[in-house]
């Protein structure tokens, strides 16, 4: 079955730039039309959506972050990406990559999640 | 502070029936968006556990059910069993953000 997979520093410092790569394994990233997404996880506990990439090449990122953050497809290597830029102490958090069926269904599949630390 | 609305905690004795309720607004879940449930363990990712109105993937026992009128959403569990202690959390799609959003989730303690 298709798994997903993060991965990518786990210490970041501030003012830099952030950097995941979710690896899709048992099907193509390009089959489908699927919501690849970001979505990551405070200490404190809450969910935050970061946005998401459709199959198409189309993004969609939350408001609160969409100045600093990008994702990207790499259907060469089957691979989804986010940088999020300018990160300080409040960007750290457990960052899982996931997938949905299209925008109003439910988030199926989930990365296992990396922790990704902001501290100089 | 999150768009949809939990209890931080509910807490019930084996064999009980608890519910967790998910407040949003017009933007979401009154908008007319599926509100879907998750429960995460410790140290692990969520799990969807109730997808929209009540669809359960396979291998979720039907103790868990889900239901949605105007903005708000309940998810009940009955014969409360001690593996059901866990972080639950509610999630529609928002019009308003074109994205996702989240419940502040609920810890559920089985006494």
């Amino acid at each position: 079955q298709v798994q997903l997979q993060e991965s990518g520093p786990g210490l970041v410092k501030p003012s830099q730039t952030l950097s995941l790569t979710c690896t899709v394994s048992g099907g193509s990233i390009s089959s489908g039309g699927y919501f690849w997404s970001w979505i990551r996880q405070y200490p404190g506990k809450g969910l935050e959506w970061i946005g998401y990439i459709y199959s198409s090449g189309t993004t969609y990122y939350n408001p609160s972050l969409k100045s600093r953050v990008t994702i990207s497809l790499d259907t060469s290597e089957n691979q989804f990406s986010l940088r999020l830029n300018s990160v300080t102490a409040a960007d750290t958090a457990v960052y899982y990559c996931a997938r949905a069926g299209y925008y109003g269904s439910a988030i199926v599949l989930w990365g296992q999640g990396t922790l990704v630390t902001v501290s100089s | 502070q999150s768009v949809l609305t939990q209890p931080p905690s509910v807490s019930g004795a084996p064999g009980q029936t608890v519910t967790i309720s998910c407040t949003g607004s017009i933007s979401n879940i009154g908008a007319g968006y599926d509100l879907h449930w998750y429960q995460q363990l410790p140290g692990t990712a969520p799990k969807r556990l109730i997808s929209g109105n009540n669809n359960r993937p396979s291998g979720v026992p039907d103790r868990f059910s889900g239901s949605q009128s105007g903005t708000s959403s309940s998810l009940v569990i009955t014969g409360l069993q001690a593996e059901d202690e866990a972080d639950y959390y509610c999630q529609a799609y928002d019009r308003r953000l074109s994205g996702w959003v989240f419940g502040g989730g609920t810890k559920l303690t089985v006494l």
